[in-house]
Order: C-alpha cells, then structure tokens, then sequence
C-alpha cells in the first residue's frame, strides 16, 4: 500500500533531461518526499528530498507542486550510469522508508 | 571512505536452517534500518534501531525474524527455520540522528533457501 504513484518505465535519451513523476495525493504536512535510485544488484542509492520547496544538489532537482499533491525528479543531463529503478517515497525523517515499485529509468544512446 | 557493510553477501541455505546476517553502518550513525526486497518490488522495511534500542518492529514479518544490534553499532538479523519464501535480498541502511534524513544503504545479502 505504497503512499506514491510512479510509471512503471520511462525512456529518456542520453545528454537530455529526465523528467521523473510522482503522485503522492494523500501527504501529510510533516511528511518529507524523498526519491532514491537502484543500480541493478546494489544498495538504492539517496537521491534528493524535500519538503516544500524545490531542492537542487548536484545530482538532480527536485519540483514540489504547490498543494505538495505530486514532485518531478529532474536529472539535467542523463548519462548511460544514469538507468536504474528510481523510487519516490515518503517520510517524517527517523521513521523506516516505503518504497513501491519505482519507475524503471533506461537511458538510451 | 568506508560506506555501510554487510556480510555474507550471498547466503544460501537448506529450508529448515538458521541464518544470521551483519551489518556494520557508517561509524557515526546511530540510526540502523532492516529492509527486505523480493525480485521486481522495492525494499520493504522491517525494523530499525536508534543506538542500541529498537524502536519498531512490528513490520518484522514473522517471529522467526529476529534483530540486535547490542552495543549500537553493528547489527544482526536472525532468521530461524528458514522457509522458501524467505529467499530475498536483505538491506541494511543507517543514517545520521539530526538534521540528516538520508538513509545510506548497504549492498544487501542475498538469501537463497533451498
């Protein structure tokens, strides 16, 4: 009973910008977005995460809509290294993630 | 630059048997998290620790999963009688107390019962 809604699969070419969507229509007030990337066979990876405002690091920038209903994780210039399965989650910040399934993200050449 | 750790990496292991997996976290987190991830989902958790006190547990899935983590830093979990079902990839995260909200996981053990 994941909290999100993401696609199950996007394709996004190589040296463009990939435009990641969440729904999370049901947040609370308190509760953080955080998105995270699995690398096949290794550990997800931390990303991003925000409560309100947009959020940029070096690795991406994170869109929150205003009523904080939905987010877009934006990696500006996606490289090949850049396909994994990204997960949007939620959380209040100690507690233990929920992941659903993500969205399978294959850059092409 | 030492990241999260765990041990075996891969386990396999008659149906019936005990297992145990390691996890040592990033030397100054005190916060340590279990997940488990089946093929094709994503990582669900189980429990978690803050120092040596676990703090939730309810999601372990049965009473044949068991976790410590005795002097706060590294932990263990415990499968006992070990089933088919149980074959999984098991995580391990750990983050920072305050002002950190980023979960550094591990590479996982994979768990293969025969």
């Amino acid at each position: 009973d994941a909290k999100t809604t993401q696609p199950p699969s996007m394709d996004c070419a190589e040296g463009r910008a990939a435009n990641l969507p969440c729904n999370h229509s049901t947040i609370s007030g308190n509760e953080y977005v955080y998105w995270y990337r699995q690398i096949h066979s290794q550990g997800p990876q931390y990303i991003i995460h925000g409560l309100k405002n947009n959020e940029t690091n070096e690795m991406a920038s994170l869109i929150i809509t205003e009523d904080r209903k939905s987010s877009t994780l934006i990696l500006p210039h996606a490289t090949l290294r850049d396909t994994a399965v990204y997960y949007c989650t939620l959380g209040g910040g100690a507690d233990g993630l929920t992941f659903g399934k993500g969205t399978h993200l294959i850059i092409q050449p | 630059d030492t990241g999260v750790s765990q041990d075996p990496r891969h386990k396999i292991t008659k149906r019936g048997q005990n297992v145990t997996f390691r996890c040592d976290p990033i030397s100054e987190h005190n916060r340590l998290y279990w997940y488990r991830q089946t093929l094709g989902q994503g990582p669900e958790f189980l429990t978690y620790f803050q120092n040596e006190a676990q703090l939730e547990k309810s999601r372990l899935l049965s009473d044949r999963f068991s976790a410590e983590r005795p002097k706060g830093s590294f932990s263990t979990l415990e499968i006992q009688r070990t089933e088919q079902g149980d074959s999984a990839m098991y995580l391990c995260a750990s983050s920072y107390r305050d002002f950190t909200y980023e979960q550094y996981f591990g590479p996982g053990t994979r768990l293969t019962v025969t």
